[in-house]
């Protein structure tokens, strides 16, 4: 299957700080990535949806000056959260979406995750 | 309602049994439907995907849909302690749904 890669695995960060986590679709173009929050034991938390080459569509209650995401390439999506605080520990999981054929249609394939904590 | 629903167990087997995972669904629009198994601190990974109602089978997992029950089901047959992980329902009409994911534990 495709592969998806983000970076980095880990972060830990002072609050004010920004953090920028990055990810990329190794062996195919993503014209549509997605961004997720998993807290721990539950289900995935669909943050926005990021277009290449346009703005990214967010979620409602997602703020969108604070969660910054940016989709410059067809195998590049960025976010990035700006003056981080404790409350926005989580893991980040970013997701491509990709055709597999005319039957089965799209599916996301996942990154491994990115695990934020802000001290 | 919710789009998806999913029982979170936890779920706890012997080796070598088999496991049945479930989801039932409310929109009767959604084509698209797959399973992916999520170990702990990892993102998930995609394990099967099916189009429309019926069965695939993929070596110990067989994933099945009835569209006229709005029911998706995930088997796994000789069940191995490396199966151990959280299973995740989703599905795809105008976009994606996901179950709350289902924790299962195979006992050596």
């Amino acid at each position: 299957g495709a592969v998806v890669s983000q970076h980095p695995s880990r972060v830990i960060c002072k609050s004010g700080t920004s953090v920028k986590i990055e990810c990329r679709s190794l062996d195919f173009q993503a014209t549509t990535m997605f961004w997720y929050r998993q807290f721990p034991k539950k289900s995935l938390m669909l943050m926005a949806t990021s277009n290449e080459g346009s703005k990214a569509t967010y979620e409602q209650g997602v703020e969108k000056d604070k969660f910054l995401i940016n989709h410059a390439s067809l195998t590049l999506s960025t976010l990035t959260v700006t003056s981080a605080h404790p409350e926005d520990s989580s893991f980040y999981i970013c997701s491509a979406r990709e055709l597999i054929d005319l039957t089965s249609g799209e599916t996301q394939y996942f990154g491994p995750g990115t695990r934020l904590l802000v001290l | 309602q919710k789009e998806v629903e999913q029982d979170p167990g936890p779920l706890s087997v012997p080796e070598g049994a088999i496991v049945s995972l479930n989801c039932t669904y409310s929109n009767s629009a959604f084509q698209y439907f797959m399973w992916y198994r999520q170990y702990s601190r990892k993102g998930p990974e995609l394990l099967m995907y099916t189009y429309s109602s019926g069965n695939k089978e993929d070596g110990r997992f067989t994933a099945q849909v009835d569209k006229s029950s709005k029911y998706i089901s995930l088997f796994i047959r000789d069940s191995q302690p490396s199966d151990s992980a959280t299973y995740l329902c989703a599905m795809r009409g105008n976009q994606f749904y996901f179950g709350t994911g289902t924790s299962l534990t195979v006992i050596p």
